[in-house]
């Protein structure tokens, strides 16, 4: 599976629009980008994932560059909840794939 | 409800005793998967499932053990060979395949003495 490189951490106003960066230069044309994120003590959750094109759901947005060798992951209005560790994958489109972790970006969201 | 279950969130053992940590779902999930995570650090994936009766090492499986008897459960031993085993134990399932969400129980929080 590619490598990610994420930010170590970064800041973010209560209310703003969070945009985590993700680089994954290697990766394949069968491989995913997931953004999972853990809130202190607590297993990750799923946020979004996406192949080639954009994403949205009620959590986020992905964007993914023509390219794929990078993505962004925009959460559009911060709250203090969403202070947490997140974390960019890219998994391989075949079965029983090894779900491999970086150090993640740890975002604090501030008032 | 459906979903993954950790038991028990924490758990003390003496050094130099084997200690087996409990991951149940009930999701009907084919894969499942065993991660460590030290303090401020990532995950770190100890072994992988992708069937019953199917593992696989991962990054970090030496002085840890599992099994796969039930789709349902996929126990990890931490074995006396593990130098360092304190540390946050977190157990995910998935139905497989990359187009496919995991999903994490909230962990197990061990520490030797």
């Amino acid at each position: 599976d590619a490598k990610t490189t994420q930010p170590t951490s970064m800041d973010c106003a209560e209310g703003r629009a969070a945009n985590l960066p993700c680089n994954h230069s290697t990766i394949s044309g069968n491989e995913y980008v997931y953004w999972y994120r853990q809130i202190h003590s607590q297993g990750p959750q799923y946020i979004i994932h996406g192949l080639k094109n954009n994403e949205t759901n009620e959590m986020a947005s992905l964007i993914i560059t023509e390219d794929r060798k990078s993505s962004t992951l925009i959460l559009p209005h911060a709250t203090l909840r969403d202070t947490a560790v997140y974390y960019c994958i890219v998994i391989h489109n075949n079965a029983g794939n090894m779900l491999t972790f970086g150090g993640g970006t740890r975002l604090m969201v501030k008032p | 409800d459906g979903g993954i279950t950790q038991s028990p969130k924490y758990l003390f053992r003496k050094e130099g005793q084997n200690v087996t940590l409990s991951c149940e779902q009930n999701l009907n999930h084919d894969a499942m998967y065993w991660y460590r995570q030290d303090p401020g650090q990532g995950l770190r994936l100890i072994y992988y499932s992708q069937i019953v009766n199917d593992f696989q090492k991962g990054d970090i499986a030496e002085g840890y053990s599992v099994s796969r008897e039930k789709k349902e459960s996929f126990p990890l031993t931490v074995t006396s060979a593990q130098k360092n085993p304190t540390a946050f134990y977190l157990c995910a399932s998935s139905p497989g395949g990359a187009n496919t969400e995991a999903f994490f129980g909230q962990g197990t929080r061990l520490t030797v003495v």
